[in-house]
């Protein structure tokens, strides 16, 4: 079992809309979260990272961790053709960064 | 405030070569992290230094190896290269390598053996 799970996509949406990009865990233990975004050919760029359970906002991005089920989740309103990314989910835990192999969303204009 | 600096950013070798990437991470940072990324498994956690210590690995050969100098800057050297190794090279920076900030990556290596 992988540390960290997600669904590969691609992921569309029409532009406007929201999208929910979604992580589990394998470890209960682990301690913090992050969410990178790469686009083709570059290298991931953090959007942010949540520690406790519950949402954390910046901007149009929202962070849901529910630490008992095991998830992590991002939220995007107002989806723009530019967040056409892949979407990496992080998990710190003991002393290690394990990344999931990534989401690829879709924004359609 | 520079970023985290890779080089080269393109390397093709050939099989059986040995190649030597650098890193220089942001300025006070002193945790130096290297991933192997490939389309079919993601990132891939290579391994960590801090304070010029190995602190953490990863699950790779013994031919993956890497060090770090007294001002941070790291390298990771793989010899005898195989077609499979054939990746982006990525490392990242952060303060002291706790879950409790951020990660900067740097820009990549492409790495291609053929």
């Amino acid at each position: 079992q992988k540390e960290v799970e997600q669904n590969s996509g691609p992921l569309s949406v029409p532009e406007g809309a929201i999208a929910s990009l979604n992580c589990t865990y394998s470890d209960r233990g682990s301690q913090s979260f992050f969410w990178y975004r790469q686009y083709s050919g570059k290298s991931p760029e953090l959007i942010m990272f949540i520690y406790s359970n519950g949402d954390k906002e910046d901007g149009r991005f929202t962070a849901q961790l529910n630490k008992a089920s095991q998830y992590v989740s991002l939220l995007i309103r107002d989806s723009q053709p530019s967040d056409s990314a892949t979407y990496l989910c992080a998990v710190y835990n003991f002393n290690k960064f394990y990344f999931g192999s990534g989401t690829k969303l879709n924004v359609k204009p | 405030k520079a970023g985290v600096t890779q080089t080269p950013r393109y390397l093709i070798k050939t099989r059986g070569q040995q190649v030597t990437l650098s890193c220089s991470p942001i300025s006070g940072h002193r945790s130096v992290s290297w991933y192997q990324q490939t389309p079919g498994q993601g990132l891939q956690f290579l391994f960590e230094y801090f304070s010029e210590t190995q602190r953490n690995k990863g699950n790779f050969p013994g031919r993956f190896s890497g060090r770090q100098f007294s001002n941070s800057r790291s390298e990771m050297n793989v010899s005898t290269l195989e077609l499979g190794d054939s990746a982006l090279y990525l490392c990242a920076s952060s303060p002291d390598g706790q879950g409790n900030t951020e990660a900067f990556f740097g820009q990549g290596t492409r790495l291609t053996v053929v």
